[in-house]
């Protein structure tokens, strides 16, 4: 069974530092995404990280993928309080399949403070 | 087009009620998603539909139906719900191919008397 395991639960960060974010998972996927969620609202994608040494950045936000290790990271640079939200990271379970079965981290609630 | 809708965007409803939730996109994709997410967790898969075809049933009680009339469309009829069935709902699409990356709906917030 598949599990993912992000860390920080709670991360309070003041504005202009940086902080990473930690997504492990407990079996082969070469698929994991993360998501934002704001409170009370849907879910926006951030990343999707499709292979090995893959490695996105939109803004302040980076994300990373080893596939090896089971882990991939989010990077916050120079936080600022619009990035106060949750972050999910999300793995494909159905390994060489295509259902598209995510199974979530419990996410990560990120306050940026002045 | 590439916004998910859902309706109602809140929903109150007894015990013995009837009622269903509906979830639209327009991009094209083949993939549909049923979630329920509770407050302060992770969204948890119920139903995936691929090519308007049910390929996924995450265990979910039967009183929870879902529907997919087209490619377009996906539907969840609720009967006889329970108050711990109240959450947020959210669909979500996705193409068919390697990335799958799903895209969210705002979500229905379903309150169970």
């Amino acid at each position: 069974e598949l599990k993912v395991e992000q860390n920080p639960l709670f991360l309070s960060m003041q504005e202009g530092k940086n902080y990473t974010i930690y997504c492990n998972y407990s079996t082969t996927s070469d698929r994991l995404y993360w998501y934002r969620q704001d409170p009370g609202k849907s879910l926006e994608s951030l990343f999707v990280l499709l292979s090995n040494g893959a490695v996105k950045q939109e803004g302040r936000l980076m994300a990373s993928l080893d596939t090896k290790a089971r882990l991939s990271t989010l990077h916050i640079t120079a936080a600022v309080h619009d990035l106060s939200a949750t972050y999910f990271c999300a793995v494909d379970s159905n390994y060489g399949g295509s259902q598209g079965n995510l199974i979530f981290g419990k996410g990560t609630k990120l306050s940026v403070k002045p | 087009d590439t916004e998910v809708t859902q309706t109602p965007k809140h929903l109150v409803m007894g015990m013995t009620n009837k009622k269903s939730l509906k979830c639209e996109q327009h991009m094209g994709h083949r993939a549909m998603y049923w979630y329920k997410q509770k407050a302060k967790k992770p969204p948890e898969l119920m139903f995936v539909y691929s090519y308007e075809k049910l390929s996924i049933n995450e265990s979910v009680p039967s009183r929870f139906s879902p529907e997919c009339p087209n490619s377009s469309l996906l539907n969840l009829h609720l009967h006889a719900l329970q108050p711990e069935d109240s959450a947020l709902y959210l669909c979500a699409s996705s193409q068919e191919g390697y990335s799958l990356e799903q895209f969210f709906g705002p979500g229905t917030r379903l309150t169970v008397l």
